[in-house]
């Protein structure tokens, strides 16, 4: 099985601060990888992705940054609010065919006012 | 939400008792996913389906079957269903962008 390594498992930060959230993979035939962002009680929403023709992407207050040769991507929240609490998954997937997503195991972000 | 829907939302059921869930989706989406989500497991693809009647496995598929018989329809069954099972099932879609989104979740306890 194909694994995505997710660190930290939770992380702590004060309102303003920036969370950085890093990503591992093995697989170097992925070539997809998004970000979802998952409340209590609801299903995982995607936030974000990014393709390895590029190493970073941005959207707002959010941005992916991706290394190919040490198979890494992050995730990185600036100016974070306490609405951005939130339990953080990145996820890995190879295109053209099932698209079947590989999941790391999660970070609960805290964001503190 | 991408139109999907899951029923339903809470279910409490007895070890031994057979169970189906089921996801509708309104946009045709040629692929549909069951996953389930547990505490420090992240999510777990259980099936996945490429079209009608086309189904296959994903990590976590022992003492689960799967159908769908139209295009809008997933249905996971549980034939005699385990505490182990007690879990969060999400379905999701893949969209022709290859982007993918989940429903709301079915909370399933196996008392």
């Amino acid at each position: 099985q194909q694994q995505v390594k997710q660190s930290p498992q939770s992380l702590i930060v004060q309102k303003g601060g920036i969370s950085i959230i890093n990503c591992a993979y093995e697989n170097t035939a992925f070539d997809y990888f998004p970000w979802y962002q998952q409340f209590p009680g609801k299903g995982p929403a995607l936030l974000i992705a990014i393709r390895p023709d590029v190493s970073e992407k941005k959207e707002g207050r959010f941005t992916i940054s991706f290394n190919k040769s040490a198979k890494q991507f992050s995730l990185h929240i600036m100016d974070s609010q306490p609405g951005d609490s939130a339990t953080y998954f990145c996820a890995a997937s190879k295109t053209g065919g099932s698209e079947k997503l590989v999941f790391g195991k999660g970070t609960k972000l805290t964001v503190n006012p | 939400d991408a139109g999907i829907t899951q029923s339903p939302r809470h279910k409490v059921t007895e070890t031994g008792t057979p169970v189906t869930l089921r996801c509708h989706q309104t946009e045709n989406h040629r692929y549909m996913y069951w996953y389930r989500q547990d505490p420090g497991h992240g999510l777990r693809l259980i099936h996945y389906s490429y079209g009608v009647k086309d189904t296959d496995k994903g990590e976590v598929s022992d003492g689960y079957s799967v159908s769908r018989s139209k295009t809008e329809d997933f249905l996971l069954t549980l034939e005699s269903a385990t505490s182990s099972q007690t879990s969060v099932y999400f379905c999701a879609i893949t969209t022709s962008g290859n982007e993918q989104f989940f429903g709301p979740g079915t909370r399933l306890t196996v008392l």
